[in-house]
Order: structure tokens, then C-alpha cells, then sequence
């Protein structure tokens, strides 16, 4: 079955460093875009980064930009987010998220999410 | 950015009831919009997209109208089920936006 499985959160102190991953299954990953969103405890949604297919292209939340990398490894079906100068709005859990076509871009597969803590 | 108000923040609703959540746009986004429904500790679930286009295995007391920058949800009659947070986002032009979300509770 279509599968998103993130891993990689955790409690990190401001300015650190972490990276989430998120594991593809049941389906052709190579094929789609793939988004990272995230909720702050207590809050709404908010979108934070997408990657074409092929890694060609790359976008990004202004909250992150220059902080945060997100990539793919076609080979091994993951998603990555790599997360630099971590603040303590940074504090949320991180989806990662599926495009529903490959040229339609509302999120049809998300997964279980990942706990990213910003503390000292 | 694209700017969006959804509207109301919360909705006191009883089983049976019919209902409807409202999200404008700051500008226009022809149909690029989707609904999404989230339950407590849960990741969100496509429930529309293309605005009116009902996903796959969602029941069809869900529809979603409008384009250019005025849209709805519609749960034609709520179930016990339905008792959960509702999010609009614009996947227009990036960076793509959430709505405020509507909380959905048994009146």
C-alpha cells in the first residue's frame, strides 16, 4: 500500500542541526513532487518545502529559506530535510506529503509525522 | 504570498446538520485549492482538490465549490465522524498557504 514513513526528529538545542527522512513505498517515487509541512503544537498547518521529481527544482517557506535543504534520493525512495540554525519557532511535527497526480499539487499521502523539539 | 481567510474559526454543528466552510483567496487562484479534514494526533487527509474534484474514498456528503478566490466546503449531513478540524490551502503559487482551519464541534 502507498506508504510515508519520516523519521529523524527529536529534541535538538537552538542553533543546532537535524535531518528527517521520509521513507517511499507503494508507489513510483521518482514519478512525483514531494512536500514537507509541518504544525507547531497546538497550531495550523504550514508549508515548508517542495522538490520536483528529479530534484530539479526546489522551494521554500521564507520562514526556512536558508536554513533548511530539502532532497530526494530516487534510488532509495526517501525524502530529506535537512534542518540548519534551529530556532525555537522551528518546534512542530514534520509531515512529509505526496503530490495526488503528478501535475495536480494538493497532498494526497502524508505521513505519520515527526517530532522536532527546539529547546535548550 | 497568497493570503487566505477561512471562515468561521469554530462551527457548533449537531449530527444530521448540513454545513459550510467558507475560504477566500487574496488573490486569484483559478482551482488550485484542496480541503483537507484532521482528527487529534492524526496527519491531515485529502478530502477535494482541484476545488470540487472529491478524492478517492471520500464519502459523497463532502463537496467543495467556487474558483478565482472565493470557495466552500460542504458536508451535506454530518456524521459522528465529521467532528474534526477543516483546512483549505492554495497550491497556486509557491509559497502555498494553509488556511486558518475551522474546528468542527458537536454542538
Amino acid at each position: 500500500q502507498v506508504q510515508l514513513v519520516e523519521s529523524g526528529g527529536g529534541v535538538v538545542q537552538p542553533g543546532g542541526s537535524l535531518r528527517l527522512s521520509c521513507a517511499a513505498s507503494g508507489f513510483t517515487f521518482s514519478r512525483y513532487g514531494m512536500h514537507w509541512v509541518r504544525q507547531a503544537p497546538g497550531k495550523g498547518l504550514e508549508w515548508v518545502a517542495f522538490i520536483r521529481y528529479d530534484g530539479s527544482n526546489k522551494y521554500y517557506a521564507d520562514s526556512v529559506k536558508g536554513r533548511f535543504t530539502i532532497s530526494r534520493d530516487n534510488s532509495k525512495n526517501t525524502l530529506y530535510l535537512q534542518m540548519n540554525s534551529l530556532r525555537a519557532e522551528d518546534t512542530a511535527v514534520y509531515y512529509c506529503a505526496k503530490r495526488v497526480t503528478t501535475a495536480d499539487d494538493a497532498f494526497d499521502i502524508w505521513g505519520q509525522g515527526t517530532m522536532v523539539t527546539v529547546s535548550s | 504570498a497568497i493570503w487566505m481567510t477561512q471562515s468561521p474559526s469554530l462551527l457548533s454543528a449537531s449530527t444530521g446538520d448540513r454545513v459550510t466552510i467558507s475560504c477566500r483567496m487574496s488573490q486569484g487562484i483559478r482551482s488550485y485549492l484542496a480541503w483537507y479534514q484532521q482528527k487529534p494526533g492524526k496527519a491531515p487527509e485529502l478530502l477535494i482538490y482541484a476545488a470540487s474534484t472529491l478524492q478517492s474514498g471520500v464519502p459523497s456528503r463532502f463537496s467543495g465549490s467556487g474558483s478565482g478566490t472565493d470557495f466552500t466546503l460542504t458536508i451535506s449531513c454530518l456524521q459522528s465522524e465529521d467532528f474534526a478540524t477543516y483546512y483549505c490551502q492554495q497550491y497556486y503559487s509557491f509559497p502555498y498557504t494553509f488556511g486558518q482551519g475551522t474546528k468542527l464541534e458537536i454542538k
